[in-house]
């Protein structure tokens, strides 16, 4: 069955530590996202990438860095400067030309120890 | 600037009694709108769209939606609720690049 994967499903950072977030789909999407989901504030998009090699900052990427190098994975990076990294993080895709929203994975919950 | 609003954080409701979460929008253009459901732990998963045509939409599970453009809402409806339909609801909109949710109106259905 087509989907997106996420690993690892929970995460435990140190200060001061680098972890990556894995997200992989078999879904052929083109557009890909990674969104931050916090109590009560919905979900806030970090980045984006519509296409191979190529992303965008979404509203709150500062202390996070993407890469797309396969069409077929996004992983997120989130780096020491994130001061307030524990929330959970949704990665999403799209073809772009079907009308059926997007296609999420079923998260990782980062926390900071 | 596409955006949605979900004025409810919270809709307590009786098993078998009718439910309704509220969204409302604000777009430039025609809306292309949404409902999503969540579990605890889980990503989101689709319910229903509204892209064009019916003002009533019908989804998944017995959910239905109804687009109102005068009042620029979407609310979510179900003739009659289940202890199972308990979870966190999302109305979002599509935009240029990205697709922007409401913060979520959590749903307590109760025996």
């Amino acid at each position: 069955d087509g989907g997106i994967t996420q690993s690892p499903k929970y995460l435990f950072r140190k200060e001061g530590q680098n972890v990556t977030l894995s997200c992989e789909q078999n879904l052929n999407h083109d557009a890909m996202y990674w969104y931050r989901q916090d109590p009560g504030q919905g979900l806030r998009l970090i980045y984006y990438s519509q296409i191979v090699n190529d992303f965008q900052k979404g509203d709150i990427a500062e202390g996070y860095s993407v890469s797309r190098e396969k069409k077929e994975s996004f992983p997120l990076t989130v780096t020491s400067a994130q001061k307030n990294p524990t929330a959970f993080y949704l990665c999403a895709s799209h073809s772009g030309t079907d009308n059926y929203g997007y296609t999420f994975g079923s998260g990782t919950r980062l926390t900071v120890v | 600037a596409q955006s949605v609003a979900q004025p409810e954080d919270q809709v307590n409701v009786a098993e078998g009694n009718p439910l309704t979460v509220k969204c409302t929008y604000s777009v430039s253009g025609n809306p292309y709108l949404f409902w999503y459901v969540q579990y605890p732990n889980r990503g989101l998963q689709f319910l229903l769209k509204y892209i064009t045509g019916d003002n009533l939409v019908k989804g998944s599970y017995g959910f239905e939606a109804e687009f109102n453009k005068s009042q620029t809402s979407f609310h979510l409806k179900k003739p009659s609720a289940l202890v199972s339909d308990s979870a966190l609801y999302f109305c979002a909109v599509s935009g240029f690049n990205d697709m922007r949710f409401g913060a979520g109106t959590r749903l307590t259905v109760k025996p």
